[in-house]
């Protein structure tokens, strides 16, 4: 059975500041996905991430997937309070559509 | 841009009650998710349909059945409501590219009585 954690599940920081979310997950899979989530809002989708070693940067935001380890990060540069929400990484389950998601990180960045 | 509305934002229901909560998409994407949102335990999927009267369970799919009689539209159901199905009740939609990428609805945030 697939499972994936993320760590940490909360994450206070200042502003300017530099950090990491882990993503960890127990099989293979082929597809990894990072998403933002606002109070009270929806998901919205940040990266897709396909094949060992890629990496996608957007804003301060950078992820990367290592399928080898069975791990991708979510790197934060210099935050913001912007950037205050809570992130999901989720997994495709075998060959199937089905998507199975970490437990979320919500990060709080102070002025 | 595509576009996943669900039928209520909020919604309270007494329990015993039959609940239906509505997913619509502009898409024409044949998969479509239904997940529920509770602290600490991130998404959990309830049941997925990848075309018109199709439909599989997903991880926790005891206590609800979904309907799917077009293609735009899939229907949760709760057919009869309990308090521990109190929570938010998001439905997806998903692209047949090679990302598999999911699209989510504002979500319907459900409290039974």
């Amino acid at each position: 059975e697939l499972k994936v954690e993320q760590n940490p599940l909360f994450l206070s920081m200042q502003e300017g500041k530099n950090y990491t979310i882990y993503c960890n997950y127990s099989t293979t899979s082929d597809r990894l996905y990072w998403y933002r989530q606002d109070p009270g809002k929806s998901l919205e989708s940040l990266f897709v991430l396909l094949s060992n070693g890629a990496v996608k940067q957007e804003g301060r935001l950078m992820a990367s997937l290592d399928t080898k380890a069975r791990l991708s990060t979510l790197h934060i540069t210099a935050a913001v309070h912007d950037l205050s929400a809570t992130y999901f990484c989720a997994v495709r389950s075998g060959n199937t559509g089905k998507l199975i998601f970490g437990q979320g990180t919500t990060l709080q960045v102070k002025p | 841009d595509v576009k996943v509305t669900q039928s209520s934002r909020y919604l309270v229901k007494r329990t015993g009650e039959k609940v239906f909560l509505e997913c619509v998409q502009d898409m024409d994407h044949e998969n479509m998710f239904w997940y529920r949102q509770d602290p600490g335990l991130g998404l959990r999927l309830i049941y997925f349909s990848y075309d018109v009267k199709m439909k599989e369970k997903g991880d926790i799919p005891e206590g609800y059945s979904v309907s799917r009689e077009k293609k735009e539209r899939f229907s949760l159901i709760l057919e009869s409501a309990s308090t521990n199905q109190t929570s938010m009740y998001l439905c997806a939609t998903r692209t047949s590219g090679r990302t598999y990428e999911q699209y989510f609805g504002p979500g319907t945030r459900l409290t039974v009585t």
